[in-house]
């Protein structure tokens, strides 16, 4: 089984969508969360990051972490064709410790 | 913007080639990892080091070396590619949290798409 599941998609939206992407997970240990963002042929980066469970905030996005459904999820708001890239989930069990990562959600919004 | 730089970009070779692809950052970070990505597939780890003269093996096995002489540099050599080889290499850096600071997070390299014919 894997350590880190997640929907690779594809995931086409209209422009102004609300999108919600997801991962579960089987390691009840973890207990940092991240999603990163990545354009075709660049790097990952990071867009959110989250410590245990609840909610966080950054203007259009918003991390949501559900620890005892081992579930984490993405929420942006009023999508713009600028957020069509891949998402990735990753998690790790102690900070600086290895990353575990889901295989990413491709996301089109379409004007 | 992170500071962690890959090159070269693109590489196309030949079968049995000797090649060594290049990751550099410039932010002082102790860890340094190498990742493999393939399309629909996980990152999967296939080297890391925590520091100068420190280097492991990942989870996914593999025919790659890599070296940590300085703390910057991390490069990762193949001996002899082979087409299996044809992947994406992403290269990425954080550094060891204090308590309290930061978010230990890991900032990646544009990546080196390799293609071995």
């Amino acid at each position: 089984q894997k350590e880190v599941e997640q929907d690779p998609g594809p995931l086409s939206v209209p422009e102004g969508a609300i999108v919600s992407l997801n991962c579960t997970y089987s390691n009840s240990a973890f207990q940092y969360f991240m999603w990163y963002r990545q354009y075709s042929r660049k790097g990952p980066e990071l867009l959110m990051y989250t410590y245990s469970s609840g909610n966080k905030e950054d203007g259009r996005f918003t991390a949501q972490v559900d620890k005892s459904s081992k579930y984490i999820s993405l929420f942006i708001r009023d999508s713009q064709p600028s957020d069509s890239a891949t998402y990735l989930c990753a998690m790790s069990v102690s900070r600086g410790n290895q990353f575990y990562f889901g295989t990413g959600t491709s996301l089109t919004v379409i004007p | 913007e992170a500071d962690i730089y890959q090159t070269p970009r693109y590489l196309v070779i030949g079968t049995g080639k000797k090649i060594t692809l290049e990751c550099s950052q410039t932010m002082g970070h102790d860890k340094m990892y190498w990742y493999q990505q393939d399309p629909g597939m996980e990152l999967h780890l296939i080297h890391y080091s925590y520091g100068v003269n420190s280097t492991e093996k990942g989870d996914l096995s593999s025919e790659s070396t890599v070296s940590r002489i300085r703390t910057e540099h991390f490069p990762l050599t193949l001996e002899s590619a082979r087409p299996s080889h044809t992947s994406q290499y992403l290269c990425a850096s954080n550094d060891s949290p204090g308590a309290g600071q930061g978010t230990d997070t890991q900032y990646f390299g544009p990546g080196t798409r390799l293609t071995v014919l």
